[in-house]
């Protein structure tokens, strides 16, 4: 089966640019994840959707990241305005059940000059 | 809250010798407990987990690990290791009434020749 699939593979943005990410996660799974991973960190949960409806996104910064999750599939991550420390690794993850573990995408590395 | 803990930033492990990569966690309820590695450059790739039953499961590339209620861990283990075991392993921990992962920090293996 196809992976999670994650794009751009790379971005590069001066701050107080807008940047977004795109993920298409594996078919059928219904639960979709976004983390960010800092360099030497683990990730960290940004938001975690169920079908179309965002059911955790305490840690997401609201006042200037957005995600969606249109008809349920694929899901695309905004940062605007970008700062210096959200220069990080963004990726998606999507999972079939709880008793399964994630599958992630090959991430997108966000630098923020 | 959920959390999980790696106490060792690094492990560093001759080829052929055992290793051990250690985790400790904290949830409420019964824990879903996870490994995931993460080769340079690479997305993290599922490992093995633990869900309910024998406290030893196996995984892939010849990893296990053991599940100790009592001391609430979770370690992981290769009973012989390889010079392509050098990488990023984190644990995670869900709890089973949902779907939020919880990362460790990390823990970086050194397997030398």
């Amino acid at each position: 089966e196809a992976g999670v699939v994650q794009s751009p593979r790379y971005k590069i943005i001066e701050k107080k640019q807008p940047v977004a990410f795109w993920c298409n996660p594996i078919s059928g799974h219904n639960t979709l994840y976004w983390y960010r991973q800092n360099l030497g960190q683990g990730p960290e949960l940004l938001i975690r959707y169920e079908n179309e409806e965002a059911v955790d996104d305490s840690q997401l910064p609201k006042d200037r990241f957005s995600a969606e999750r249109l008809k349920g599939v694929d899901s695309t991550l905004k940062i605007q305005p970008a700062e210096l420390g959200d220069s990080a690794v963004y990726l998606c993850a999507s999972s079939p059940g709880a008793d399964r573990g994630l599958f992630f995408g090959s991430g997108t590395q966000l630098s923020v000059l | 809250a959920q959390s999980v803990a790696q106490p060792e930033d690094q492990v560093n492990v001759a080829e052929g010798n055992p290793l051990t990569v250690k985790c400790t966690y904290s949830v409420s309820g019964n824990p879903y407990l996870f490994w995931y590695v993460q080769y340079p450059n690479r997305g993290l790739q599922f490992l093995l987990k633990y869900i309910t039953g024998d406290n030893l499961v196996k995984g892939s590339y010849g990893f296990e690990a053991e599940f100790n209620k009592s001391q609430t861990s979770f370690h992981l283990k290769k009973p012989s290791a390889l010079v392509s075991d050098s990488a990023l392993y984190f644990c995670a921990v869900r709890d089973n009434g949902g779907f939020k992962t919880i990362f460790g920090a990390g823990t970086r293996l050194f397997v030398k020749a």
